[in-house]
């Protein structure tokens, strides 16, 4: 059964970047056809989409979160990871990882219990 | 860009049927699918319906989804509600550059 699981920091100085892993357990992280995606969801439970990636490196933003992301693979380790840099306040959220077959079209399934990060000093 | 609307809140009795309405804002509603999630609280969204009105294998049949190209929509209605079903609900899609969630509408069976 496909598992995954968010880990990184809790708490984030503004300015500073923001960095998560996705770890995938159950099965491969190169299986063909499925995209890995981020998720973030504020305080007012709006989620947002931050953006995907396939095992082969391809990428896929949020265009207006574009300028600061970063989303890379590591198949080796089974894991993606999010970066986000020069956070704010507004950056503050629960972040999930999940599965999908489009990086634009598909639904997510399944998704990551998720992590909150706070961004304060 | 484009919004997806969704009501805040909608309520209703076991048993009984509620449709929840997600509206597009601009683009053809027919051209991109239509997901939909449901969220319980202190748990990740779980799809409930893809591809506009497919639904997952272990979701039960009472969820449907549909879209309404008349008024740019897309649905989706839970009928013989259960104490269960209390949940926020999240409709999705997407166009060629971006995917956007609605708002998120509370479910309370009364």
């Amino acid at each position: 059964q496909l598992q995954l699981q968010e880990s990184g920091p809790g708490l984030v100085k503004p300015s500073e970047t923001l960095s998560l892993t996705c770890t995938v357990s159950g099965d491969s992280i190169s299986t063909r056809n499925y995209y890995w995606g981020w998720i973030r969801q504020s305080s007012g439970k709006r989620l947002e989409w931050i953006g995907s990636i396939y095992y082969s490196g391809s990428t896929y933003y949020n265009p207006s979160l574009q300028s600061r992301v970063t989303i890379s693979v590591d198949t080796s380790k089974s894991h993606f990871s999010l970066k986000l840099n020069s956070v704010t306040a507004a950056d503050t959220a629960v972040y999930y990882c999940a599965r999908h077959s489009s990086p634009l079209a598909a639904a997510y399934d399944p998704w990551g219990q998720g992590t909150l990060v706070t961004v304060a000093s | 860009n484009f919004v997806l609307t969704q009501p805040h809140s909608v309520s209703a009795s076991p048993g009984q049927t509620v449709t929840i309405s997600c509206a597009r804002s601009s683009g053809n509603i027919a051209r991109y699918y239509v997901q939909w999630y449901q969220q319980r609280p202190g748990s990740a969204p779980t799809t409930v319906i893809y591809e506009n009105n497919q639904r997952p294998s272990g979701v039960p049949d009472r969820f449907s989804g549909s879209i309404d190209s008349s008024s740019n929509s897309a649905s989706l209605t839970i009928s013989g509600l259960k104490t269960e079903d209390e949940a926020d609900y999240f409709c999705q899609s997407y166009d060629n550059t971006n995917q956007l969630f609605g708002g998120g509408t509370k479910l309370t069976v009364l």
